[in-house]
């Protein structure tokens, strides 16, 4: 089935630095949803992406959309404390409207 | 804004119990996803419903229905419940399908 691998799994950064993380797929997805996770929480929807190419911004977030539309990274530009949890990519399995979630990054930010 | 809301955010049962939970879609939303998150993974889909029609079925088991209601919320009933079902259970809403997903905060069910 669909699958999507992301990396790294996890990361230990200092505050003000910038992060980039990844997802990948063996198979095409038409849609890349990023979301952001807090323990106990539900996932917070952070950038949506629909068209292969795609670049698109949200404050210190960016996303782009591969151009194989097998894989999109995320970057957080200037991390802060509040940045900590663990991001998921996501996309809608083949011909349906249910999510697929990668393997998620966590990410630790030290002050 | 208004956001998708789950009730109860906790619940403890003992095993072969049976559990209802609950789920307020976004207003105007049309549709409502159900997923499961073990401890350490990642959501993982049980059912969808779009305009109160069963949309979707993922990995759920025959113990487990779901329905959507006249009002658009949604409830899914877990029976004869077994210490695996303990995870965390969101519901998530969207407008119409193959759009984006937006969660609730989710209903922790520890199975004792």
């Amino acid at each position: 089935g669909q699958q999507l691998n992301q990396s790294p799994q996890s990361m230990f950064i200092q505050e003000g630095e910038d992060v980039s993380m990844n997802c990948t797929s063996s198979s095409i997805f038409n849609t890349w949803l990023w979301y952001k996770q807090e323990p106990g929480e539900g996932p917070v929807l952070l950038i949506a992406l629909y068209k292969a190419g795609e670049l698109t911004s949200n404050g210190r977030l960016t996303a782009q959309f591969g151009i194989t539309r097998k894989d999109s990274f995320l970057n957080i530009s200037a991390s802060i404390p509040s940045d900590v949890g663990i991001y998921f990519c996501a996309g809608p399995s083949y011909n349906t409207d249910k999510l697929i979630f990668g393997t998620g990054t966590r990410l630790q930010v030290f002050p | 804004a208004a956001g998708v809301i789950q009730s109860p955010r906790h619940l403890i049962k003992e095993k072969r119990e049976t559990a209802t939970l609950k789920c307020y879609p976004i207003p105007r939303h049309d549709t409502v996803y159900w997923y499961q998150q073990g401890p350490g993974q990642d959501p993982q889909f049980l059912i969808s419903f779009y305009e109160k029609m069963q949309s979707d079925k993922g990995s759920i088991p025959d113990r487990f229905s779901a329905q959507q209601f006249s009002d658009y919320h949604s409830e899914l009933n877990m029976s004869s419940l077994e210490l695996g079902d303990s995870a965390l259970y969101f519901c998530a809403s969207s407008l119409g399908g193959y759009n984006e997903q937006f969660f609730g905060p989710g209903t922790r069910l520890t199975v004792l």
